[in-house]
């Protein structure tokens, strides 16, 4: 079964600094990694993905993740944190080995941007 | 694209009552999932389809809880009958099946739930 962490509930940073947002997951087969952005009230929002290929995989608003398979981390990052960048945030994992179409959602991860 | 598009945004209902959420995913996409979003519990999978055939049900929480897809345009969760413990904010999501299963999910905007 596939299964996605993210330990931290809160990630504070101040505007204009860099931000990681850190995500693990666990699949038997291939993983396929998403991460995902919710602002209140609001549905989630497709923000990147890992499939296959470079291990740096960019995505809409600057955002960026790494993916790590030693590890097997796929952290969002973002070189310089906006205000409005404050929001809830989701790593998703869906095992591409078994062709199944399964997503599932870690805890989330509140990002705090301070001005 | 309008987007998936749920229906009702806000319901508050009594325990006990009938409830029917809805949903119309985006034109041409031929998955389609339903989520529960609680503090306690986070988002949790209920169930999807692909091509109007139920996959994966193995999230729905107990008998109460039924789902349909009736056609590629449209789908309802009914929960009957409704408990508190049900009260939670409810997404449906859609998406491109390719053949190699890589696509995002799009979700609507969610129907919050209060059951009292």
């Amino acid at each position: 079964a596939q299964s996605v962490a993210q330990p931290e509930d809160q990630v504070n940073v101040a505007e204009g600094n860099p931000l990681t947002v850190k995500c693990t997951y666990s699949v038997s087969g291939n993983p396929y990694l998403f991460w995902y952005v919710q602002y209140p009230n609001r549905g989630l929002q497709f923000l990147l993905k890992y499939i296959t290929g470079d291990n740096l995989v960019k995505g809409s608003y600057g955002f960026e993740a790494e993916f790590n398979k030693s590890q097997t981390s796929f952290h969002l990052k973002k070189p310089s944190a906006l205000v409005s960048d404050s929001a809830l945030y989701f790593c998703a994992v869906r095992d591409g080995g078994t062709g199944g179409f399964k997503t599932i959602f870690g805890a989330g991860t509140r990002l705090f941007v301070k001005a | 694209d309008a987007g998936v598009i749920q229906s009702p945004r806000h319901e508050v209902t009594e325990m006990g009552q009938e409830v029917t959420l809805r949903c119309k995913p985006i034109s041409g996409h031929n998955s389609l999932f339903w989520y529960r979003q609680t503090m306690m519990r986070g988002l949790e999978l209920l169930i999807y389809f692909n091509n109007n055939v139920p996959i994966d049900d193995s999230g729905m929480p107990e008998d109460r809880f039924s789902a349909k897809m009736p056609n590629a345009s449209f789908s309802t969760l009914k929960i009957q009958p409704s408990e508190p413990r049900d009260s939670a904010v409810y997404f449906c999501a859609s998406s491109l099946k390719g053949g190699s299963h890589t696509g995002e999910l799009f979700f609507g905007e969610g129907s919050r739930l209060t059951v009292l």
